[in-house]
């Protein structure tokens, strides 16, 4: 597509339960990642995924947080057994092989509210 | 330790004003360096990016920044702000060596601007 697309654009889950966040980066784009934006906490880095490699998972902030990519193309973002501090904006980003000099191009986000 | 700062959290100016702004980094050697704009439940928008050479950069919407090595800063600037400019600016950078890829956002500043 022409840009990067995240699904859904809200989600509303009840404390506890599991959810995914879905990443449909740019045709071509080899990396992607994903961001956390909350108040007070300003935008944080997850996740990243390079290609094959294997991604760079130094931001995720707990064993409650996992990520996949599939076919070196779409992403799910997966929380389980959600709480209210997980509540914020999931942001998604990707960029082409030659990395940083084309820039990073962002999703939409993911609204994720937990009560 | 390594980190990127934007010193105003909000700032206000009147339509047709001059507006500045700051964004100073701590690394080892010059990052890549780049403005965003994120207006309200949007996505990010690249505005600007500075890998090397000219130390003023042109971007879209009749933005600038320029990049001071002696101070490590990289300043975004627009000489007369229009209402529709009124969103959120973050300051990000990429370590221009090494294996992470990953954006390193500021604080943000909140623009509002004043009829």
């Amino acid at each position: 597509g022409a840009g990067v697309s995240q699904s859904p654009s809200n989600k509303v889950t009840e404390k506890g339960k599991d959810v995914e966040l879905r990443c449909d980066p740019i045709s071509g784009h080899t990396a992607l990642y994903w961001y956390r934006q909350s108040l007070g906490q300003g935008l944080e880095f997850l996740i990243y995924f390079q290609g094959n490699s294997a991604p760079d998972k130094s931001g995720l902030p707990s064993d409650r947080f996992s990520a996949e990519r599939t076919g070196g193309s779409v992403s799910t973002l997966t929380i389980q057994r959600t709480q209210q501090e997980d509540s914020a904006v999931y942001l998604c980003a990707s960029s082409p092989p030659s990395g940083a000099g084309d820039g990073y191009t962002f999703g939409s986000g993911t609204r994720l509210t937990v009560v | 330790a390594q980190s990127v700062t934007q010193p105003d959290i909000h700032i206000t100016v009147s339509e047709g004003a001059s507006l500045e702004l700051r964004c100073n980094y701590s690394y080892g050697a010059t990052p890549y360096l780049f403005w965003y704009v994120q207006s309200p439940g949007q996505g990010l928008q690249l505005l600007l990016k500075y890998f090397s050479g000219d130390t003023l950069v042109q971007g879209i919407k009749g933005f600038e920044a320029e990049f001071k090595r002696s101070q490590s800063s990289f300043n975004l600037r627009k000489p007369s702000v229009h209402w529709s400019d009124a969103a959120e600016y973050f300051c990000a950078v990429v370590p221009s060596s090494g294996s992470a890829r990953q954006l390193t956002f500021g604080s943000g500043t909140q623009l509002t601007v004043l009829p």
